[in-house]
């Protein structure tokens, strides 16, 4: 069975760093395309980051720069490195995966989400 | 970058067709991904690659895509159906990006 683990979310101060974690299991994370999507409360979703099975990483432009998806292939999880936190930062992040072999696929695996909050 | 235009709220009664639309330049060209959300749940893929489905998904939900819109379409709806549906897409235009649709929230009368 697949499932997805966030993990990591909490309160933080603006200009504060977070790491997020979602542990994979029933399947490799690194041979699917791994995504975080995020959603602010009360609005919609919001795609933030992939990384793709080869390694090749793409970002929305509103965190470009400030955040770092990676993978950890022995311990089968994905992580988002959040530097410089914003208030408009505070969301639930879900991690999804893709497992279509597509780059232009389509997220079958979504996690429980996990709360971020950037707030003095 | 790539826009996906979705009506906030669709209404229908039970056992009745719920259509939701995704506008989105030339859309029939790209993959139109739906998920279904409910309240302090995460997302579920209810329809992939326009018209395809899931294993679990009820024929019921089913998708067309063509020209400038996408629909997701809900035949026979019920009251478990109630929920937030958003579409979604890749713009490969430049760096690839993920776009969502702003989410159309459905109601069961």
């Amino acid at each position: 069975e697949v499932q997805l683990v966030e993990s990591g979310g909490g309160l933080i101060q603006p200009g504060g760093s977070l790491r997020l974690s979602c542990a994979a299991s029933g399947f490799t994370v690194s041979s699917n395309y791994m995504s975080w999507v995020r959603q602010a409360p009360g609005k919609g979703l919001e795609w933030v980051s992939v990384i793709y099975s080869g390694g090749s990483t793409y970002y929305a432009d509103s965190v470009k720069g400030r955040f770092t998806i990676s993978r950890d292939n022995s311990k089968n999880t994905l992580y988002l490195q959040m530097n410089s936190l914003r208030a408009e930062d505070t969301a639930v992040y879900y991690c999804a995966s893709d497992s279509s072999g597509s780059p232009l696929g389509y997220f079958d695996y979504w996690g429980q989400g996990t709360l971020v909050t950037v707030s003095s | 970058s790539y826009v996906l235009t979705q009506p906030p709220s669709v209404s229908v009664a039970p056992g009745q067709t719920a259509r939701i639309t995704c506008g989105g330049n030339n859309i029939g060209s790209k993959s139109v991904h739906w998920y279904q959300q409910k309240p302090g749940q995460a997302p579920v893929l209810v329809v992939y690659d326009d018209s395809d489905r899931p294993s679990g998904i009820p024929e019921r939900f089913s998708g067309s895509n063509s020209g400038n819109t996408a629909t997701l379409t809900i035949s026979r709806v019920e009251a478990g159906d109630e929920a937030d549906y958003y579409c979604q897409v890749w713009d490969s235009s430049s760096d690839p990006s993920g776009v969502f649709g702003g989410g159309t929230k459905l109601t069961v009368l």
